[in-house]
Formats: C-alpha cells, structure tokens, sequence
C-alpha cells in the first residue's frame, strides 16, 4: 500500500515570497504519478502541477515548481512570487500507473496562508 | 469545461436516516470516486468505479454503499447515517486516458 506525508499543517508566506511544501511518499511501484491539488476557500479541487516518475525533469507551472527525488521519495512544491490567490489547502497526491481503476491516495495537507 | 455537479453543497440529516449524495460528471470519464475529507487527515478513498455497475472499495467502504447505474452519475449511500459520518464528501472523475481528476464543489454533511 502507498501512503502520503506532508509534515507541514500549516505554513505562512509573505505576498511575493517564496515558499516550499514538503511531500513524502512510500511506495514500491516503479512506475507512477505525482500530484499537487489546491483546495481554495471555494473548496474547488485543482490540479496544480503534475510529475511523471519514470521523467527526471522537474515539472513547472509558471511560478509552480516540483523537486522529485525519486530516490529519496520527495516530492515539494516550491511556489514563487506567491499571491494572495495562492492560499489554501494543498494536498499531494500519488497514484499508480496502469491500464484501468487506478485511484488517487492523498496526503494530509498543508495549509497555506499568503500574507499581505 | 469539465465539470463535476454534487447535488448539495451543505446536508444536515439524523441518526439512523438513509442518505443519497449523488454526482454527475459530463465528460464521458469511466472513472469515478467518493472521497471524505476530515481535518488532518487529507482525502480518504470510500468506494470508486471504474465502469457501470462496477464498483471498488477504498480504505474506509463501512457504512457506505455506492451505485453507478450509468456511466455519468455515481452515488454516494449512507445505509443508516451516523455522528461519525459528519464529514466533507468530495466526488471525482478522471478518463481512462487521463491523469487529471476533477472533483466537485464537495458536500458538507452533518449528521445529528
């Protein structure tokens, strides 16, 4: 079975800054995905940024950024020129790669509070 | 756009009634899951279906039953509604082909 960590509850940022969710993973498939999801205020779920573990480049989204150590089974998410936009719940996600049913396991979350 | 509709954005029902919370998806996707979310404890996996009629456990399936009798709509039973199932319930549906899941709005349920 695979389980997701984030070690942060809470974090706190300063309009502008920048700042960095940690994720860790355990699993002992070699094929998968990785995923940050935002849940705003509105509860809307949200892909933020998606990573293929069998690609060694870190995936970008704009000012969203991954560092995969898939080695180590990390997975942040570095966020840049944060916005007040960007508060809300983050939740790191992992999920098999195959051919049908594969589902999402999640992580706790991280609460994210962007500061004027 | 994708789009994923959860009938009811806020439930309150009582102990021992039966509840339906139901999702309809417009994109055609074969996959579709019930999570609850509770603080501190992120996202868990009630029950998913990945065709009609077909239907998966996830890690917290007691007291739940699910039904998908078409491919558009998936719903969510609670047999017997107890306090402990107060909770934000989240559907989701992701295409065969696709990584990305799309979620509802969520619905807040409490049971008294």
């Amino acid at each position: 079975a695979q389980t997701v960590t984030q070690s942060q509850p809470e974090m706190s940022v300063q309009e502008a800054e920048t700042v960095t969710l940690s994720c860790t993973y355990d699993t002992s498939e070699s094929n998968y995905y990785l995923f940050w999801y935002k849940q705003p205020p509105s509860r809307q779920m949200i892909l933020v940024i998606r990573q293929e573990a069998y690609k060694q480049q870190n995936a970008t989204e704009n000012r969203f950024s991954v560092n995969f150590q898939k080695a180590a089974k990390s997975f942040s998410l570095k966020i840049s020129d944060s916005q007040l936009g960007d508060t809300a719940m983050y939740f790191c996600a992992f999920m098999k790669r195959g051919n049908y049913g594969q589902n999402f396991v999640f992580g706790p979350g991280t609460r994210l509070s962007v500061l004027p | 756009d994708v789009k994923v509709t959860q009938s009811s954005r806020y439930l309150v029902k009582r102990t021992g009634e039966k509840v339906f919370l139901e999702c309809v998806q417009d994109m055609d996707h074969e996959n579709m899951f019930w999570y609850r979310q509770d603080p501190g404890l992120g996202l868990r996996l009630i029950y998913f279906s990945y065709d009609v009629k077909m239907k998966e456990k996830g890690d917290i399936p007691e007291g739940y039953s699910v039904s998908r009798e078409k491919k558009e709509r998936f719903s969510l039973i609670l047999e017997s509604a107890s306090t402990n199932q107060t909770s934000m319930y989240l559907c989701a549906s992701r295409g065969q082909l696709n990584t990305e899941a799309f979620f509802g709005q969520g619905t807040r349920l409490t049971v008294v």
